[in-house]
C-alpha cells in the first residue's frame, strides 16, 4: 500500500492567514492526488483533485500544488468557515489511501 | 443533482450481522465506481473498498478484505456495505462516496452511517 503522510498534524491560524499543508506519498503518485475538507459532524467535501485542480464551487483561496510524492494545500485569506480537518488522497493505485490529516484550528 | 443518501444509524451487538445501504441518484449510477470509507471515532478516513456497479468489479483494501463485503445493485442504484459477525472495533461512521472525475477522487458522499457495536 502506498503511504500518506500529512503535516503538521495541527496548526493554529487567524482568519485572514495564509496556511500552507503538506502531504508526502510513500511512492510517486505522480499527479493522483486530492485534497478533502471535513467539517466536525460533516461528511467530507473534495476541494482539489489531480493535485492542483479545483472541484466545481471550492473558493479560489484553495489551492494545490505538487507531483511525485510531494505536494501542498495552501489557503490563502483563512476564513472562519475554513477551521476544518483537511485530508489528502492517493488515487494511484488501490487501496486509494488517505493521510492522517491536518486540522486546522484557530489561534 | 447528485445524491447518495444512506440507510440509518444501527446499534448491533457483537456476533451480530449488519448490511448498510447507499442509494445514489441523478446521474448515471451503473458508469461509476462507488466506494466506502470508515471513520472511526476520532481518527482519520480509511479507504475500505469499491466497487463498478456495471459489472460488480469489486476491490478492497487489504485491512478491510475478508471483514466486510461490498456490493451493489444496479437496478436500484444501490451499494451495500456488508458484515457477517460484527465486533466491538467495528464502532465507526461509514461513509459512501462516489467518483464521477477521471482521477478517481470521491467528488460526491453520503451522508453518513454510524453504526455503533456494544454488548
Amino acid at each position: 500500500d502506498i503511504q500518506m503522510t500529512q503535516f503538521p498534524s495541527s496548526l493554529s491560524a487567524s482568519v485572514g492567514d495564509r496556511v500552507t499543508l503538506t502531504c508526502r506519498a510513500s511512492q510517486t503518485i505522480t499527479s493522483y492526488l486530492n485534497w478533502y475538507q471535513q467539517r466536525p459532524g460533516k461528511a467530507p467535501k473534495l476541494l482539489i483533485y489531480a493535485a492542483s485542480s479545483l472541484q466545481s464551487g471550492v473558493p479560489s483561496r484553495f489551492s494545490g500544488s505538487g507531483s511525485g510524492t510531494d505536494f501542498t494545500l495552501t489557503i490563502s485569506n483563512l476564513q472562519p468557515e475554513d477551521f476544518a480537518t483537511y485530508s489528502c488522497q492517493q488515487t494511484y493505485s488501490t487501496p486509494w489511501t488517505f493521510g492522517q490529516g491536518t486540522k486546522v484550528e484557530i489561534k | 443533482e447528485v445524491q447518495l443518501v444512506q440507510s440509518g444509524a444501527e446499534v448491533k451487538k457483537p456476533g451480530e450481522s449488519l448490511n448498510i445501504s447507499c442509494k445514489g441518484s441523478g446521474y448515471s449510477f451503473t458508469n461509476y465506481w462507488i466506494g466506502w470509507v470508515r471513520q472511526m471515532p476520532g481518527k482519520g478516513l480509511e479507504w475500505m473498498g469499491i466497487i463498478y456497479p456495471r459489472d460488480s468489479n469489486t476491490r478492497y483494501s487489504p485491512s478491510f478484505q475478508g471483514q466486510v463485503t461490498i456490493s451493489a445493485d444496479k437496478s436500484i442504484s444501490t451499494a451495500y456495505l456488508q458484515w457477517s459477525s460484527l465486533k466491538v472495533s467495528d464502532t465507526a461512521m461509514f461513509y459512501c462516496a462516489t467518483t464521477t472525475v477521471d482521477t478517481d477522487a470521491f467528488d460526491f458522499w453520503g451522508h453518513g452511517t454510524m453504526v455503533t457495536v456494544s454488548s
